[in-house]
């Protein structure tokens, strides 16, 4: 059964970067295709991109400009780099395994943007 | 970018009852829709994908019908354990979308 287990800073200062992990257990990064969302406090769902394992990707437009998303398939996890953050990023990190449904997700890594 | 919009916003039903929610897509995405269920503190879980498709381990109480632009969750013989947000997701077109999400009150 595979798992999704998100890592990185709870905290980042206003300016810099945010930059997570999601590491994929019990099962090959290879072969499937991965997503980043994030939800704000009390808020709806956001999706924020996909990576394909041949290292294609979609970023929402909103975000495109700042939002790198990378696949390392010898480590078996894939990462979010985001930008410029501000108190808005503030958020609930999620990872999810992307069919066009996401049907396996990890339980989310919360990120605050404080200074 | 295709705009998700559900309603209603909150869903109060009583226990034993049946719980409608929808789910409407500015322009047509097929039947390329996935449903999630939200608990408190919890990741999003799978619940419907291709609009009508039950994923493991839910309950045959949960069907999902619809194409094009419209779509229903429906929810039977309603449990406390029920209580949670719902959220549409469509994935026809790039970007993927959420609606805003329906909280369904048991």
């Amino acid at each position: 059964q595979v798992q999704l287990q998100e890592s990185g800073p709870g905290l980042v200062k206003p300016s810099e970067t945010l930059s997570l992990i999601c590491t994929v257990f019990g099962g090959s990064i290879s072969s499937y295709q991965w997503s980043w969302i994030r939800q704000s406090p009390g808020k709806g769902l956001e999706w924020i991109g996909y990576i394909h394992d041949s290292g294609i990707t979609n970023y929402s437009p909103s975000l495109k400009s700042r939002v790198t998303i990378s696949v390392d398939t010898s480590k078996n996890e894939f990462s979010l780099t985001l930008n410029s953050v501000t108190a808005a990023d503030t958020a609930v990190y999620y990872c999810a395994r992307d069919s066009g449904d996401l049907d396996v997700w990890g339980k989310g890594t919360t990120v605050t943007v404080s200074s | 970018e295709i705009v998700m919009t559900q309603s209603p916003a909150t869903l109060s039903v009583s226990p034993g009852e049946r719980a409608t929610l929808s789910c409407r897509a500015s322009q047509s995405i097929s039947r390329n829709l996935a449903w999630y269920q939200q608990k408190p503190g919890q990741a999003p879980r799978l619940l419907i994908y291709g609009a009508f498709t039950r994923a493991t381990g839910f309950p045959v109480r949960f069907s999902g019908s619809g194409s094009g632009t419209d779509f229903t969750l429906t929810i039977l013989y309603l449990q406390s354990e029920d209580s949670a947000v719902y959220y549409c997701q469509q994935y026809d077109n790039w970007p993927r979308t959420f609606g805003q999400g329906t909280r369904l009150e048991i």
